[in-house]
Order: C-alpha cells, then sequence, then structure tokens
C-alpha cells in the first residue's frame, strides 16, 4: 500500500460544469501524475508535478488543469467538462528509480 | 513522445496453458523497463523494474526477460490460472534518466478460460 487515496471515487457531471479530483499521498513523495484511462488507449499522461507548485503538461493535457500547493495533495481541474473527458482516472505516485504506485482511480462521467 | 508497443492486444488461454507477449521500446538511451499488472476495476500493480540487458526477473510463475540492444521484452506465464486474468503493461521512462515520467503501452489483456 503505497498511501495513495483519489477523492471522489466516482462522480457523475454535467457537461460544462467544472471538476476537481483530489490526489492525496501519505509518502512525501516529490513526483505525482495524473492519467486518464480508455479503452484502446491505456494509459495516458495528462499532468504530472515534480514538486510543490512545479507541474507540467503531460501527452493529454488540453481541457485540464493541476495544482499542488503541498507536498501530498496533487489537484486534477477539469474547468468546463465535456463528453469526452469521460473516463477513469488515476493518480500515480513516482520515485526516482522510475517505479510509480498508483491510486485506486475514480470514474468521472459526463453527461 | 516514446514508443512503447505491446503484442498481442489480447489473448485467450486455457487454463493450465502457458503464455507470454512482447513489450518492445526503443533501444537507445534506455533506462529501464516495466512490467504492470492490471486487474479489472483495480489500478496498476508493479510486477518488474528492469534494467540490465538480459536481465530476467521471475515472481511466483510470472517470469520476464529484457534485450536493451533489439529493444524487446518478453512476459511469461506459466501454467496459467484464471487469477491471471488481467492487462499486462509495460512501460520505459522517456528521455532517459531525468525524466521521470512513464510512456505506457496499451496493454495485453489475458483472459484464463478455466
Amino acid at each position: 500500500d503505497a498511501g495513495i487515496t483519489q477523492s471522489p471515487r466516482h462522480k457523475v457531471t454535467e457537461t460544462g460544469t467544472p471538476v476537481t479530483l483530489r490526489c492525496h499521498q501519505t509518502e512525501n513523495h516529490r513526483y505525482m501524475y495524473w492519467y486518464r484511462q480508455d479503452p484502446g488507449h491505456g494509459l495516458r499522461l495528462i499532468h504530472y508535478s515534480y514538486g510543490v507548485k512545479d507541474t507540467d503538461k503531460g501527452e493529454v493535457s488540453d481541457g485540464y488543469s493541476v495544482s499542488r500547493s503541498k507536498t501530498e495533495d496533487f489537484l486534477l481541474t477539469l474547468e468546463s467538462a465535456t463528453s469526452s473527458q469521460t473516463s477513469v482516472y488515476f493518480c500515480a505516485i513516482g520515485t526516482t528509480t522510475y517505479e510509480q504506485y498508483f491510486g485506486p482511480g475514480t470514474r468521472l462521467t459526463v453527461t | 513522445i516514446l514508443n512503447v508497443e505491446q503484442s498481442p492486444q489480447s489473448l485467450h488461454v486455457q487454463e493450465g496453458d502457458s503464455t507470454n507477449f512482447t513489450c518492445s521500446f526503443p533501444s537507445s538511451n534506455f533506462y529501464a523497463l516495466h512490467w504492470y499488472r492490471w486487474e479489472t476495476a483495480k489500478s496498476p500493480e508493479a510486477l518488474f523494474v528492469m534494467t540490465l540487458n538480459g536481465d530476467e526477473k521471475k515472481k511466483g510463475r510470472i517470469s520476464a526477460t529484457l534485450n536493451t540492444k533489439e529493444g524487446y521484452s518478453y512476459l511469461y506465464i506459466k501454467g496459467s490460472q484464471p487469477e491471471d486474468s488481467a492487462t499486462y503493461l509495460c512501460a520505459s521512462p522517456g528521455s532517459g534518466a531525468g525524466s521521470y515520467q512513464l510512456t505506457f503501452g496499451k496493454g495485453t489483456k489475458l483472459s484464463v478460460i478455466p
């Protein structure tokens, strides 16, 4: 157990509404990542963080923003949710040996 | 973006059969190759981290080999059991050491038929 929690675990929201997903870790890891999982695409990196207030874009960052105001929390925000953002979102923490440990996932449905 | 490819995309085997699948990755600037096991409705779990050419790792009935010169890794499952049914992902860091991101393949979905 890598001490990673995600909230909420499930969410249904309407198109155009803002949504924030939270990832919380208890292990004090510097590196954190947000992925989305879609059929036929595997895991794709949305954004990542390499420290407090240090974030960068991943492969599929359009329509998403992130914030990391403290080591333990990494927030993913959908400014105006669209149906194409219906997905399962995984947070992960990373080590300097490239190992990553994943949270339980958040299933988001945008109607 | 690093190109990590897995084959086959899916595989159905009978209980007791042995099976294997492939992960291919760029051989230049190689740093590490990761294998994950991902059961339906759960999160990916790390199986192996492989760094040296010729490396072989084993966990129970699952083993993996690594060829960094030609850019591939094989995952083997001996005597498949229904509980081995999962998607197996491989991943490699981008841009060599210093970039702590992983690029994942799309996975091989294994179904073991009782």
